[in-house]
């Protein structure tokens, strides 16, 4: 495909209850990038991956939550034991990672999760 | 670490009429900034970006934005409105050479 796809558009599960986010990167991509947009808090950074490391996790709010990328390409976020406060949408991004920072992040549509 | 102040959550505009959307940023060094849209159950995306050089930055579906290191802002515009502006339109900041940091974002309505 051509831009960045997630999996499942929405989801809904009961608290307490653990679910996978799926992210499908653009093809060549090396770095990939899970943001949080949610109404009280706007758009925060969860965590960034360059090939299949995670140098950075600072972004993710509890240790209920982890993320994992194989083979340099599709990377899964899961949150366990669910709160209602996890309710959000949760975005991906692909990026080629130019030098100079100058890259441009490519968005993916988002799924919508609800925690009930 | 960088920050990013959008002025107005709501911006309501004629169709036809010109369109401004305020950002300014906090950065101890020179910054990479961007302008997102974000159109209803859809992702974000990039409308420009500005790295280096010239500081007027010309986007998609006719928008612009101009790099103000004095005043710290990156102010989006586009002289005439159209129905389809309308979205929520977020700037952000590159925080390090990987994290975006985001405003509050501002919603358009474009009114016929």
């Amino acid at each position: 495909g051509a831009g960045v796809s997630q999996s499942p558009s929405n989801k809904v599960t009961e608290k307490g209850k653990d679910v996978e986010l799926r992210c499908d990167p653009i093809s060549g991509h090396t770095a990939l990038y899970w943001y949080r947009q949610s109404l009280g808090q706007g758009l925060e950074f969860l965590i960034y991956f360059q090939g299949n490391s995670a140098p950075d996790k600072s972004g993710l709010p509890s240790d209920r939550f982890s993320a994992e990328r194989t083979g340099g390409s599709v990377s899964t976020l899961t949150i366990q034991r669910t709160q209602q406060e996890d309710s959000a949408v949760y975005l991906c991004a692909s990026s080629l990672r130019l030098a100079g920072f100058a890259d441009t992040q490519y968005f993916g549509p988002g799924t919508r999760l609800t925690v009930l | 670490a960088q920050s990013v102040t959008q002025l107005g959550s709501h911006v309501s505009v004629s169709e036809g009429a010109l369109v401004l959307l305020r950002c300014n940023y906090s950065s101890s060094v020179p910054p990479y900034l961007f302008w997102y849209v974000q159109y209803p159950n859809q992702g974000l995306q990039l409308l420009l970006k500005y790295t280096t050089g010239a500081t007027l930055v010309k986007g998609i579906n006719g928008f612009e934005a101009e790099f103000k290191k004095s005043e710290t802002s990156f102010h989006l515009t586009k002289p005439s409105a159209h129905m389809s502006d309308a979205a929520e339109y977020f700037c952000a900041v590159r925080d390090n050479d990987y994290k975006l940091s985001f405003g509050a974002g501002t919603t358009v309505t474009v009114r016929a």
